[in-house]
């Protein structure tokens, strides 16, 4: 079974801290994801990655940044938490390379991240 | 407006009763992909689909892909079937859309 292991299931912080979000998994995927999920809004991407050093922005990376050392982890960072990043952090991670069709995405439990 | 459309939002349905969720979307896709959220957060994948139809114990995915819809079934429903049920696209732009999720309770 593939498993994706996000550090956190809850993380509470104060605002202007440094806060490493850690996903790894373990079945060599090429592709990483992270997302945050808000109540109406639904899944929206931050960050991705299709390599090992190799990151790309998705649909909302403003306040975000990630680091992909290693081809098993990647890492969301909040260099300042603010209290609008209060939300529900998914990291996913996918087999093939992007141009490939077949994509199934499996996600690690989340990380409820709490800003106050 | 969302690329990614589900209906109902929210649904209530006795235990055996015969579950339906829909999902429409905006964009050319290479694959369509049904995803379970169980309270806590953890998501499981339940259907990839590009055509045709799936199915999986009670479970049943079908898509049609001239109609841009995919419909995801329950029969006998349970309890344990309550979660949120996530309708996600992989686009031929290589883009990932998510739908904002239905929220499903099964009463016994």
């Amino acid at each position: 079974d593939v498993k994706v292991t996000q550090s956190s299931r809850y993380l509470v912080k104060r605002t202007g801290e440094k806060v490493f979000l850690e996903c790894v998994q373990d079945m060599d995927h090429e592709n990483m994801f992270w997302y945050r999920q808000d109540p109406g809004l639904g899944l929206r991407l931050i960050y991705f990655s299709y390599d090992v050093k190799m990151k790309e922005k998705g649909d909302i990376p403003e306040g975000y940044s990630v680091s992909r050392e290693k081809k098993e982890r990647f890492s969301l960072i909040l260099e300042s938490a603010s209290t609008n990043q209060t939300s529900m952090y998914l990291c996913a991670s996918s087999p093939t390379g992007l141009a490939g069709s077949k994509n199934i995405q499996y996600f690690g439990a989340g990380t409820r991240l709490s800003v106050l | 407006k969302n690329e990614v459309e589900q209906s109902p939002q929210n649904l209530t349905a006795q235990e055996g009763e015969f579950i339906t969720i829909n999902c429409s979307y905006s964009v050319g896709i290479s694959a369509l992909h049904w995803l379970q959220q169980h309270p806590g957060g953890g998501i499981v994948s339940l259907f990839m689909l590009s055509s045709g139809k799936k199915k999986h114990g009670r479970l049943i995915a079908t898509i049609n892909i001239q109609e841009k819809h995919s419909s995801l079934h329950i029969t006998a429903s349970h309890p344990r079937d309550s979660a949120v049920y996530i309708c996600a696209v992989h686009s031929t732009g290589n883009q990932f859309y998510f739908g904002t999720g239905t929220s499903l309770t099964v009463i016994p």
